[in-house]
């Protein structure tokens, strides 16, 4: 089992609807969540980051964490096609000092 | 405010030799972790520094190994080049502080030849 699994897609989804993107991982002990936007060729760009369980907004995304469930999720509404990109899922593990552990990423794609 | 930076952008190599990449972390941050992400992979955790001593290591080789300076910036060094370790190479940033979130350079990629 892998530590951080998504699957890598491709989701597509229609210009303005909801992109959900999943994730669950295997570390019951993690503490810190985090949602990477990678596009094609450049370095993935923190958008969200989740401490606690339950919903935490901001603008179109909205992350969500479920400790019991070991899942976390990113929807992202109004979906736009700057939106076509790789998101990444990272878990922080570690005591004091963390590292991220990643999962392979999901590939949106939201066409016109 | 800058960002986080690394140099180079791009660097070739052959087989066995050896290569030292270089990160600034963004301002106000003390703590950097070098990540090493091949094609249609997630990155994968090399090490950690902070406060100049190496403070994590993921599941890489000596072959792999780092340094930070006084000034927060770091080094990671590559020994032995073998095909294998042609990748995407990333210096992310943070606080010192449990949980802070790390934010990544643009990377440093690497093709051995």
């Amino acid at each position: 089992q892998k530590e951080v699994e998504q699957n890598s897609g491709p989701l597509s989804v229609p210009e303005g609807a909801i992109a959900s993107l999943n994730c669950t991982y295997s570390d019951r002990g993690s503490q810190s969540f985090f949602w990477y936007r990678q596009y094609s060729g450049k370095s993935p760009e923190l958008i969200m980051s989740i401490y606690s369980n339950g919903d935490k907004e901001d603008g179109r995304f909205t992350a969500q964490l479920n400790k019991a469930s070991q899942y976390v999720s990113l929807l992202i509404r109004d979906s736009q096609p700057s939106d076509s990109a790789t998101y990444l899922c990272a878990v922080g593990q570690g005591t004091g000092f963390q590292k991220l552990v990643f999962g392979t990423g999901t590939r949106l794609l939201v066409s016109p | 405010d800058a960002g986080v930076t690394q140099s180079p952008t791009h660097l070739i190599k052959t087989r066995g030799q050896q290569v030292t990449l270089r990160c600034s972390p963004k301002s106000g941050h003390d703590t950097v972790s070098w990540y090493q992400q091949a094609l249609g992979q997630g990155p994968q955790f090399i090490f950690q520094y902070y406060e100049e001593e190496e403070r994590q290591r993921g599941n890489f080789p000596d072959r792999f190994s780092g340094h930070q300076f006084p000034n927060y910036s770091s080094e990671l060094n590559v020994n032995a080049l073998l095909l294998g370790d042609s990748a995407l190479y990333l210096c992310a940033s943070s606080l010192g502080r449990k949980d802070q979130p790390q934010h990544f350079g643009d990377g440093t990629r690497l093709s051995i030849l």
